[in-house]
């Protein structure tokens, strides 16, 4: 099935400077690719997401840029703020030729504001 | 209000009793999933459905149960709860077509002793 990277699995950052994030993907065939954020004690919440026909998107300060001949996609904060700390995860479909749904998620970045 | 509920919030069991967490949306969406999470594992897809009596295994079915008798509910069932399934769970739902959004539920914090 689909497998996805996430790196790193922390990230501490002075507020202002950026933050990126990464992942690689294992399905070439894949085509949606989200970014999630979760607050302590909440729910996961779509913030970003592009699909394999673009290789960029942007909303204010976060963009999303993918790379599908490397098979990887990026998260970009930039100007961070405290309200950014938080847990970030990205995801993609499940295998294409399995016929499934859903997400494969990878295991998380932890990202911190230092004031 | 579109959203997805799931109760209870929380629940403390004991081993090999039976337990049943509800899911309900009420967006009419077709899809629904339930996930575990649990530290540094991020979210695992338990089962999934595509539509009512249609559902599949994800990713970590062993030990679960689900069914799916009307669209807007997707109840996950512990048969025989054990201390291995104590996690974080989340219910999600999302429309067909080619967006792959998911809709979280609150989640439910499940622990087995």
């Amino acid at each position: 099935g689909e497998n996805v990277e996430q790196h790193p699995s922390t990230l501490s950052v002075q507020e202002g400077d950026s933050a990126v994030i990464k992942c690689t993907y294992s399905d070439s065939a894949s085509n949606y690719f989200p970014w999630y954020k979760q607050e302590l004690g909440k729910r996961p919440q779509l913030i970003i997401d592009i699909r394999s026909n673009v290789g960029e998107k942007k909303d204010q300060r976060i963009a999303v840029t993918l790379n599908k001949t490397a098979k990887h996609f990026s998260l970009h904060i930039t100007e961070t703020q405290p309200e950014d700390s938080a847990v970030y995860f990205c995801a993609a479909p499940p295998y294409s030729g399995g016929g499934a749904d859903g997400l494969t998620f990878g295991k998380g970045t932890h990202l911190i504001i230092q004031p | 209000e579109a959203q997805v509920t799931q109760n209870p919030r929380y629940l403390i069991t004991v081993t090999g009793k039976k337990l049943t967490v509800t899911c309900s949306q009420n967006m009419n969406h077709e899809y629904m999933s339930w996930y575990r999470q649990d530290p540094g594992l991020g979210l695992r897809q338990i089962y999934y459905s595509m539509n009512v009596e249609v559902t599949d295994k994800g990713d970590v079915p062993e030990g679960y149960k689900v069914s799916r008798k009307e669209k807007r509910n997707f109840p996950l069932i512990l048969e025989s709860p054990s201390p291995n399934q104590t996690s974080l769970y989340f219910c999600a739902s999302r429309y067909g077509g080619p967006s792959y959004e998911q809709y979280f539920g609150p989640g439910t914090r499940l622990t087995v002793t």
